[in-house]
């Protein structure tokens, strides 16, 4: 068990470019989630997994924001045309069954 | 619709004094509750959870919480606190028949000091 990994760590990019974050589960966790977190706030719920089907996904969230897992494994979220309003922590975490959530350490995004 | 109210933005207390940080929820059905702690520059780590069964839940480092039906509260305490406990800490519910997705609080600043 080496926990929920995030790559990357950090990421700088320019208002308007695309930006891809991964996530690599616990390998026996089947459910996967992705949330958002801007200082001083409470994780803000994206998306979930449960295997390789998303099975809901935020309304807060805008047509530009896509997550995949496709093999039930490792998840990916990528941000289109990215905005400023986009900058913040992005986490991922995953479980089983009735069990904690785990949480990766983040991909901390800034937009200029 | 799940909602989750930590009404405290901060808590202050003393080293050795006991602790509470507020929790109040809203679930259709009944609720699996967590509390989540976060240090600084440093991922969400589990501190317990409320499934069923006794309403006085123990978890990590001496914490606990109590479930309160009634109240649709679950309280976070800790009889004596220590200035390590200095950290960010969050509640959140998830329904326990059908449900998935976890609500966080806004979460709580607790500052021990010593």
């Amino acid at each position: 068990d080496t926990g929920v990994s995030q790559n990357p760590r950090h990421k700088i990019t320019k208002r308007g470019q695309n930006v891809t974050f991964r996530c690599d589960p616990i390998s026996e966790h089947n459910r996967l989630y992705w949330y958002r977190q801007t200082l001083g706030q409470g994780p803000e719920f994206l998306t979930y997994f449960q295997n390789e089907a998303q099975l809901e996904k935020s309304r807060l969230l805008s047509d530009r924001f896509s997550a995949e897992r496709p093999k039930g494994s490792f998840s990916t979220l990528e941000i289109q045309r990215t905005e400023q309003g986009d900058s913040a922590m992005y986490l991922c975490a995953s479980r089983s069954d009735r069990e904690k959530l785990f949480f990766g350490s983040g991909t901390q995004l800034s937009v200029l | 619709a799940q909602s989750v109210a930590q009404p405290e933005d901060q808590v202050n207390v003393a080293e050795g004094n006991p602790l509470t940080v507020k929790c109040t929820y809203s679930v259709s059905g009944n609720p699996y509750l967590f509390w989540y702690v976060q240090y600084p520059n440093r991922g969400l780590q589990f501190l317990l959870k409320y499934i069923t069964g006794d309403n006085l839940v123990k978890g990590s480092y001496g914490f606990e919480a109590e479930f309160n039906k009634s109240q649709t509260s679950f309280h976070l305490k800790k009889p004596s606190a220590l200035v390590s406990d200095s950290a960010l800490y969050f509640c959140a519910v998830r329904r326990n028949t059908g449900g998935f997705k976890t609500i966080f609080g806004a979460g709580t600043r607790l500052f021990v000091k010593a």
